[in-house]
């Protein structure tokens, strides 16, 4: 398996103001996934990072509040804009080499909103 | 892909075998089922996959029915260490998930010493 190195590790935010999390994986992945865990919840899904493209969103994220890059086939980030407290979550960067193989994690961003 | 249905809580003993049962009784022919651990402040980790056959690795066996409708993780001699929260995933590999994983509320397991 892959390692994802994920920064920041944990922050603290003001309320409508935005945090770009990275995600840097040290070998080379077909695909690139962003998943939101709440307080005491499971993972949700945000979005798929494309590379060299739009980033295809599920039900009830969107481009304006959650902005994904992925430069190339190593690298994502994810922008939690305008933030406020119910945006509070960990934000967990994910990646797998093909449908064939596990998907492996990040140890994830602890986000707090104030 | 196949919805999951997991026990919320599980109890074990240091050094007993954990089983932790999954049924997925919508699974379809092409549908894997994939066990992920998520250990307090940390990423999920992988942590076996199966189709049809039994699988084991280091971690871990997974024992899946012959009719596939359910399947049962096992760790061997479980340690305080495996305390987490243990996520059974369908996934269809050829399907329209295009790699995404869904996971539904995972069994808490805690292990006591």
């Amino acid at each position: 398996s892959a390692v994802i190195s994920q920064k920041p590790s944990r922050d603290i935010c003001q309320r409508g103001t935005s945090l770009t999390i990275q995600c840097q994986v040290d070998s080379q992945v077909t695909m690139m996934f962003w998943y939101r865990q709440q307080p005491g919840q499971s993972l949700t899904l945000i979005a798929t990072a494309n590379q060299g493209s739009e980033a295809t969103y599920e039900s009830g994220f969107v481009i304006d509040k959650f902005p994904i890059s992925r430069p190339n086939l190593t690298f994502s980030t994810l922008t939690v804009s305008n933030m406020s407290p119910e945006d509070s979550s960990i934000y967990l960067c994910s990646a797998r080499r093909d449908t064939n193989t596990e998907a492996f994690f990040g140890q994830g961003t602890r986000l707090t909103v104030v | 892909d196949a919805k999951t249905t997991q026990p919320t809580s599980m109890d074990c003993a240091e050094g007993r075998a954990a089983n932790l049962p999954c049924n997925h009784s919508t699974i379809s022919g092409n549908e894997y089922v994939y066990w992920y651990r998520q250990i307090h402040s940390q990423g999920p980790q992988y942590i076996i996959h199966g189709l049809k056959n039994n699988e084991t690795n280091e971690m871990a066996s997974l024992i899946i029915t012959e009719d596939r409708k359910s399947s049962t993780l096992i760790l061997p001699h479980a340690t305080l260490r495996d305390t987490a929260v243990y996520y059974c995933i369908v996934f269809n590999a050829g399907g329209t998930s295009y790699g995404k994983l869904t996971f539904g509320q995972g069994t808490i397991l805690t292990v006591h010493p």
